[in-house]
């Protein structure tokens, strides 16, 4: 079944601590897209990847980092700079990033500072 | 800077009764999503309106869309226990290029009571 697989579903990270979220597709699309949800709140971009080794800032990119070697890989990097990362990070996906195609999300991770 | 605005934030309403969730937005756009999201889950899609008039239904929901004024409506009929989740609408716009991207409202949290 083709879909999108974010892992792991619950990730736990000490203070000063990279982590790294994994999201994979097998949908054969070609724009990834990484958003944060805070308890209560809406959805804000953090990254977005239209092709393979390029990707453009979201709204609130201060702290992340991501790669896009593989069509169908999109990491997300938490790191140290991140001072405030617990929350639900959702990944996306899109066929084309143009018109008429909808938008297909992973079922998250959900991060957490101890 | 695009702005998405939903009222109410909260919803709590009767079995059987309808009520109409607003959605604004401040930049021109003639693709509009709502979804809906369970409580630590991910999002599911309601409705893809993707032109001004845009009318959609699906059971007790029903989605609209006016693009003059930046609007969109999702209409809950006869409301049922099974419909409390939080709704957001997400606003999707072409940023740089070819790329485009949601941003999302604050969401809707319904609570359907008895």
């Amino acid at each position: 079944d083709g879909g999108i697989t974010q892992s792991p579903k619950y990730l736990f990270r000490k203070e000063g601590q990279n982590v790294t979220l994994s999201c994979e597709q097998n949908l054969n699309h070609d724009a990834m897209y990484w958003y944060r949800q805070d308890p209560g709140q809406g959805l804000r971009l953090i990254y977005y990847s239209q092709i393979v080794n390029d990707f453009q800032k979201g709204d609130i990119a201060e702290g992340y980092s991501v790669s896009r070697e593989k069509k169908e890989s999109f990491p997300l990097t938490v790191t140290s700079a991140q001072k405030n990362p617990t929350a639900f990070y959702l990944c996306a996906t899109r066929k084309r990033a143009v018109l008429n195609y909808g938008y297909t999300f992973g079922s998250g991770t959900r991060l957490t500072v101890v | 800077e695009l702005k998405v605005e939903q009222n109410p934030l909260f919803l709590s309403m009767q079995e059987g009764k309808n009520y109409t969730i607003y959605c604004n937005y401040s930049t021109t756009s003639d693709r509009l999503y709502w979804y809906r999201q369970d409580p630590g889950k991910s999002l599911e899609s309601l409705f893809v309106l993707l032109s001004n008039g845009a009318v959609k239904q699906e059971g007790r929901l029903m989605a609209s869309l006016d693009t003059k004024a930046r609007l969109s409506t999702l209409h809950i009929t006869a409301a049922v226990h099974d419909l409390s989740a939080t709704y957001f609408c997400a606003v999707d716009i072409v940023d740089t290029g070819t790329a485009s991207k949601l941003t999302f409202g604050t969401g809707t949290r319904l609570q359907v009571t008895l």
